[in-house]
């Protein structure tokens, strides 16, 4: 139902470089509206993580970067480390059925 | 600094009323930003349900909005969620959360509260 798509898992080693992209559409990425990332580690309510496509909050390390083209988004986390592992979520705003936020699918980050 | 913190019933009856309240402390609710009801079904991913201002002005998501009502109490900071007709598909922890930014399709949810898992059977 989700009109924002990533992949369920990705996975990497410690020290690894890991993208993970967000694809959307021309009335949500495409129409130029922010995307913003949040991580939800086990058990614990989701945290901002990227707002306004690749704005950090204070306290989040450099490790998180964002990007935005065309329709798709993508959250970069560089030097990964176990404490990363958790669900990923892109989100943004869709013009489409009245104007609505909207999430992305979720992407599971496990470090091997 | 602000917390969220839901409360609520944990357990709803099938085609009953779900009604949960989110109390906002160390902050006011007339704050500027808009205060939102976020759901997660168990084991399953992120649904924005709607949002509201200090003002009373709210936005639904359209798949919900023959159902949900949300409203604030600015004499108790604090604001609510009402979920009339509630199924099995219903079930999920519910998340109140700021949203904070200078419009609808800029804002981020920026605070959450811990959730309230609220399941609904018959």
């Amino acid at each position: 139902q989700s009109v924002l798509t990533q992949p369920p898992s990705m996975s990497g080693v410690p020290g690894q470089r890991v993208i993970i992209p967000c694809s959307g559409s021309g009335s949500n990425i495409g129409a130029d509206y922010d995307v913003h990332w949040y991580q939800q580690l086990p058990g614990t309510a989701p945290k901002l993580l990227i707002y306004g496509n690749n704005n950090r909050p204070s306290g989040v390390p450099d490790r998180f970067s964002g990007s935005k083209s065309g329709t798709s988004a993508s959250l970069a986390i560089t030097g990964l480390q176990a404490a990363d592992e958790a669900v990923y979520y892109c989100q943004s705003y869709d013009s489409s059925l009245s104007g609505s936020k909207v999430f992305g699918t979720g992407t599971k980050v496990t470090v091997l | 600094q602000v917390q969220l913190q839901e409360s609520g019933p944990g357990l709803v009856k099938t085609s009953g009323t779900l009604s949960l309240t989110c109390a906002v402390s160390g902050g006011s609710l007339s704050s500027g930003d808009w205060w939102t009801w976020v759901r997660q079904p168990p084991g399953k991913g992120l649904e924005w349900i709607g949002d509201i201002y200090q003002s009373g002005s709210t936005h639904y998501n359209p798949s919900l909005s023959s159902r949900v009502t949300i409203s604030v109490d600015k004499s108790k900071n604090q604001f609510s969620l009402r979920l009339s007709f509630v199924t099995a598909a219903d079930t999920a922890v519910y998340f109140c959360v700021r949203d904070r930014g200078p419009t609808m399709t800029t804002r981020a949810f920026d605070l959450w509260g811990q959730g309230t898992m609220v399941t609904v059977s018959s």
